[in-house]
């Protein structure tokens, strides 16, 4: 069964701080897809990666898919209030039928 | 072109009445996935229809069902509610590219509370 780790699972930080979260697997993935997801709203897809070692910006957000495609990390430079969410990391196996889900980092930018 | 759209946002119910819940897809998108979210579980897959057919199945009761029709809108129906079943339900319409790979974009879900 694959499996999908986030961490931190909560984190709460002051605006214009760095941080980084993860995704773990011992798992291989095909490609990986991060998610943010405000409250009563459903997840809106930032990225994905697909390939090992790739590296993809989106302003102040940095992703990264390692090099064995079994983990993803991502980086935001410079927290603002407008991060705070419940982040989302998804798998996609040799089927990508069905994605697997990792349980969420819940952010709080304090301003 | 139109997100996914969910109908209704807000439903409440008591234990033993059912629900069903719709979902219409991005134009153009076959597939169509249902997820439980809670706040202790995450995201809980229920199941994925693809062209009428159910392709995939999570791992709850009988008592969640679903089906597609021909314009690829969705519905799930969930009997003898529990409280339990309390929860945001989300489903997510996908693109399905040559290869199999796909990329899943959810609507804002119906918040089902169960009293």
């Amino acid at each position: 069964t694959q499996l999908l780790e986030q961490s931190p699972q909560f984190l709460s930080i002051q605006e214009g701080e760095n941080l980084t979260v993860y995704c773990n697997s011992s798992s291989v993935f095909s490609s990986l897809q991060w998610y943010r997801q405000e409250p009563g709203e459903g997840p809106v897809l930032l990225v994905t990666v697909v390939t090992g070692g790739e590296v993809k910006k989106l302003k102040r957000l940095t992703f990264q898919f390692g090099d064995a495609r079994k983990d993803s990390s991502l980086h935001i430079t410079a927290a603002q209030p407008g991060d705070t969410g419940l982040y989302l990391c998804a798998g996609a196996g040799d089927s990508n039928y069905q994605l697997i889900w990792g349980a969420g980092t819940k952010l709080i930018i304090k301003p | 072109k139109a997100g996914v759209t969910q109908t209704p946002r807000y439903l409440i119910k008591t234990r033993g009445q059912q629900v069903t819940l719709s979902c219409s897809p991005i134009s153009g998108h076959r597939s169509v996935s249902w997820y439980q979210q809670t706040p202790g579980q995450g995201l809980q897959f229920l199941f994925e229809y693809f062209s009428e057919t159910q392709r995939n199945k999570g791992n709850f009761p009988g008592r969640f069902s679903g089906r597609q029709f021909s314009n690829s809108r969705s519905e799930m129906n969930v009997s003898t509610l529990e409280l339990g079943d309390s929860a945001l339900y989300l489903c997510a319409s996908s693109l399905v590219l040559a290869g199999g790979k796909k990329t899943q974009y959810f609507g804002p879900g119906t918040r089902l509370l169960v009293l």
